[in-house]
């Protein structure tokens, strides 16, 4: 399978842990995207990457996240001190970077904060 | 930062009937406007996008007209089949140099056999 792929699939955590979450794209792309979504709601944009730049980061997200791609390739997002809010589907895209384009969204990490 | 309503959140139809999904928008520099499906448990996928400069695209039984005068944009479902059900994300990006996309709350698309 040549798409984007994330693990885990699952994460099951009790309030106050540190979860951290991996995103492999699709080799050719550069830029990398992080999204959350919860149920019924549109997929919301925390960050993204071009190469191992991170560019922009949404308002929303607070210091207790945290993403890198160092050597631009993959992409991990951390969570510090998880709170029951942050129960989630944390999607992860990718894209070539010429202007804008189809993201490639991976299956996603299911985050349940107990 | 933008903004993105839609409506209806669920559209019920008859298989065989046309389905339609509108979206506005806030940021008048947005000028990228994609639309994406997600089957339930799985991926959004997407299915056709516009451009700020085009102001119809089609592809199949699926197109898409935006009016940037009124800042909304609008998805049709011709001939609704089953495999249509799903929920349906409108998203703008574009403008203020922010690249991440905004997506709408969802429609989801009912096709009633």
């Amino acid at each position: 399978d040549t798409g984007v792929s994330q693990n885990p699939r699952h994460k099951i955590t009790k309030r106050g842990q540190n979860v951290t979450f991996r995103c492999d794209p699709i080799s050719e792309h550069n830029r990398l995207y992080w999204y959350r979504q919860t149920l019924g709601q549109g997929p919301e944009f925390l960050t993204y990457f071009q190469n191992e730049a991170q560019l922009e980061k949404s308002r929303l997200l607070s210091d207790r996240f945290s993403a890198e791609r160092p050597k631009g390739s993959f992409s991990t997002l951390e969570i510090q001190r998880t709170e029951q809010g942050d129960s989630a589907m944390y999607l992860c895209a990718s894209s070539l970077a010429q202007g804008y384009g189809e993201l490639f969204f991976g299956e996603g990490s299911r985050l349940t904060v107990l | 930062g933008e903004n993105v309503e839609q409506h209806p959140s669920t559209l019920s139809v008859q298989e065989g009937d046309s389905a339609v999904i509108k979206c506005t928008y806030s940021d008048s520099a947005s000028n990228y406007f994609p639309w994406y499906k997600q089957e339930l448990g799985k991926r959004p996928q997407l299915i056709i996008d516009i451009r700020s400069n085009v102001g119809e695209k089609k592809d199949q039984r699926i197109a898409v007209t935006l009016n940037k005068t009124a800042k909304h944009f609008s998805l049709h479902i011709t001939e609704t089949q089953p495999e249509d059900s799903a929920v349906y994300f409108c998203a703008a990006s574009g403008g203020g140099g922010a690249d991440g996309l905004t997506f709408g709350k969802g429609t989801h698309l009912i096709i009633q056999p």
